[in-house]
């Protein structure tokens, strides 16, 4: 069972900055937030992941709270492609088993 | 890098009969993959974990005897619905463990609907 909580959906507009965020109560030290995400009908896509340091790729930014019992993923840029479920998720490091909860369905308006 | 196909995308078939769908790690060794399945409006739920050269590790829940994995090469697994129903109409998406990094990267899904 999934172990985060995240808001069950969320709009914002297209050019502007996304912020997702999520709950992780029961994170342990050894366990990675994971962030990924699904378009209608397509396989999940990785986008990030951190431990406790902030992360920053060409898709998104993680950022993780010092307690670590909450991240954010912000799209700098939401473009109408970025519509999809985005599901955040606690790995440990020897842990292979992705669990996905609800998610939060982003739609991304022109 | 890092892709993972599926084969078919979409099938149909009778009820009664099997289905046998591919995954493929394209250009990485995967010695461990996933089965997901995902009903509409719902989401991915973990059916099984397969290691190449041993035998799969199912969910609870999850008939091993009608979801047939098979993982003989590190970048083949199969997953094989036998005597498929209509409630086995489903979206199946496997997924591929980096061997090396421990990412994990996602299938496109094949769409199953059993009439």
């Amino acid at each position: 069972d999934a172990k985060t909580t995240q808001p069950p959906s969320m709009d914002c507009a297209e050019g502007r900055a996304a912020n997702l965020p999520c709950n992780h109560s029961t994170i342990s030290g050894n366990e990675y937030v994971y962030w990924y995400r699904q378009i209608h009908s397509q396989g999940p896509q990785y986008i990030i992941h951190g431990l406790k340091n902030n992360e920053t790729n060409e898709m998104a930014s993680l950022i993780i709270t010092e307690d670590r019992k909450s991240s954010t993923l912000i799209l700098p840029h939401a473009t109408l492609r970025d519509t999809a479920v985005y599901y955040c998720i606690d790995l440990g490091s020897n842990d292979y088993k992705l669990s996905f909860g609800a998610g939060t369905t982003v739609t991304v308006r022109a | 890098g890092a892709v993972v196909s599926q084969h078919p995308s979409w099938v149909i078939c009778k009820s009664g009969t099997s289905v046998k769908i591919e995954c493929r790690s394209l250009d990485f060794q995967a010695t461990t993959m996933f089965w997901y399945r995902q009903f509409p409006k719902q989401s991915l739920m973990l059916m099984a974990t397969s290691n190449e050269g041993s035998k799969a590790t199912y969910e609870q829940g999850v008939e091993k005897d009608k979801f047939l994995i098979n993982h003989a090469s590190l970048t083949l697994s199969t997953l094989t619905v036998t005597s498929a129903h209509p409630e086995d109409s489903s979206f199946y998406i496997c997924s591929a463990r980096v061997h090396t990094t421990g990412g994990q990267y996602f299938g496109p899904g094949t769409r199953l609907t059993v009439t």
